[in-house]
């Protein structure tokens, strides 16, 4: 039972390019959501989903995609990186109802 | 709108005193109120929630208070060991949407020997 994994641990971007965060739950959680983490910030919120085929926004949406074509696996897409988006990136999900998240152990995404 | 304000931002503390963190809450319509720890380079893990039907919850030296007519929820650790050490999150439920997880910006808690 591996819970929440999270692929890759590190990554160096050059501004502009693109790629996918991978993050993959073997719990049967139908809620699955990305945060960002930045020093000062906490946690916060990019996208979540509820289910496959449902995905909303959070707080911090903007230069980030999502879709959940599977109960397993809910991939974070930045289609032209920036700076900004410099940061660890955690994957996290839980039982429908109100309780507690589980996290992934982060991605560290540096953009230059 | 969705917001969680949390207090103080860093704490320092001596060995076997008390910390309380604070956190107040914009929806009054959350009904669930977990509090994480995060440790250096390491993922946040859940230390004690509350539910809105309950005022209190203990589990040893931690506890959790809720005032939901005020919209605020407490955290407080008794007798404080250097392992306590860490950032601590608290986060609200939001209904918008399909009840997604807000977070307080942290509070780092220093406990000196």
């Amino acid at each position: 039972n591996a819970g929440v994994t999270q692929t890759p641990k590190f990554q160096v971007l050059k501004t502009g390019q693109s790629m996918t965060l991978q993050c993959a739950q073997d719990m049967n959680h139908e809620y699955m959501s990305w945060y960002r983490q930045d020093p000062g910030m906490g946690l916060r919120l990019i996208h979540y989903s509820v289910g496959a085929g449902i995905t909303d926004q959070g707080e911090v949406p903007n230069g980030y995609n999502v879709s959940r074509s599977t109960t397993e696996d809910f991939p974070l897409r930045l289609l032209s990186a920036a700076p900004s988006q410099t940061s660890v990136y955690f994957c996290a999900t839980r039982r429908q109802d109100n309780s507690p998240l589980h996290f992934g152990n982060g991605t560290r995404l540096t953009v230059t | 709108g969705e917001n969680v304000e949390q207090h103080p931002s860093t704490l320092s503390v001596q060995e076997g005193d008390s910390a309380v963190i604070k956190c107040t809450y914009s929806d009054s319509a959350s009904n669930y109120f977990p509090w994480y720890k995060q440790e250096l380079g390491k993922r946040p893990q859940l230390i004690i929630d509350i539910r809105s039907n309950v005022g209190e919850k203990k589990d040893q030296r931690i506890a959790v208070t809720l005032n939901k007519t005020a919209k605020h929820f407490s955290l407080h650790i008794t007798e404080t060991q250097p392992e306590d050490s860490a950032v601590y999150f608290c986060a609200a439920i939001y209904s918008g949407g399909y009840n997604k997880l807000i977070f307080g910006a942290g509070t780092r808690l220093a406990v000196h020997p």
